[in-house]
């Protein structure tokens, strides 16, 4: 299958640092992304990993462990413009993504 | 910037009429996809195309046909709509090449009844 689990929801502090992680199933498999969705918003990319170790870019870094079937997304600095649902996005073959369920992130004052 | 535009944000039709959502990307790129979001149900690829006149069939097509006569446009057609089909429709673009980031439009709220 092309399942993903990642956690429904998330509730941390400004100033915090969160994770936020995904395990998928491997078949067919060539990376992982991070999509950022505000409520009524559109769904924006993020990060992409096709090969083992971390990502950064700004507060934001995702990870990938292509071994274990699992990545994670890492913000810091936490502000309450976070606050949003983020999807891990499966790539499999012929550039198909498949969407995790979303994790809501709620970042309190 | 990249801009992807979707018909409407907003739409109520009947069970039963044909509905037609058109998307269109001035980016000039080759992948265009259609999802569907639900609530706790994450997105969920309905149709996406390669290139014009090419259509693959993604999750869950049943319902709906695609139409792409034009690189930039890329149209979602429910032949008879249902009450089941009520959603949030979400249209992107993508590069041939690339990280695999997909560019959303603002999306189309559906309600059939």
């Amino acid at each position: 299958g092309q399942s993903l689990e990642q956690p429904s929801e998330v509730t941390a502090v400004e100033g915090a640092i969160v994770q936020i992680n995904c395990t998928y199933q491997t078949s067919g498999f060539y990376g992982l992304s991070w999509y950022q969705q505000h409520d009524g918003g559109a769904p924006t990319f993020l990060s992409y990993n096709a090969l083992d170790g971390l990502e950064e870019t700004g507060r934001f870094s995702s990870f990938l462990s292509r071994s274990d079937s699992y990545g994670y997304l890492l913000l810091q600095e936490l502000q309450m413009k976070d606050s949003a649902s983020y999807f891990c996005v499966r790539s499999g073959s012929a550039r198909q993504l498949t969407f995790g369920s979303g994790t809501q992130l709620t970042v309190l004052p | 910037d990249v801009k992807v535009t979707q018909s409407s944000r907003y739409l109520v039709k009947r069970t039963g009429e044909k509905v037609f959502l058109e998307c269109v990307q001035d980016m000039d790129h080759e992948n265009m996809f259609w999802y569907r979001q639900d609530p706790g149900l994450g997105l969920r690829l309905i149709y996406f195309s390669y290139d014009v006149k090419m259509k693959e069939k993604g999750d869950i097509p049943e319902g709906y046909s695609v139409s792409r006569e034009k690189k930039e446009r890329f149209s979602l057609i429910l032949e008879s709509a249902s009450t089941n089909q009520t959603s949030m429709y979400l249209c992107a673009s993508s590069d041939l090449a690339g990280e695999d980031e997909q560019y959303f439009g603002p999306g189309t709220r559906l309600t059939v009844t």
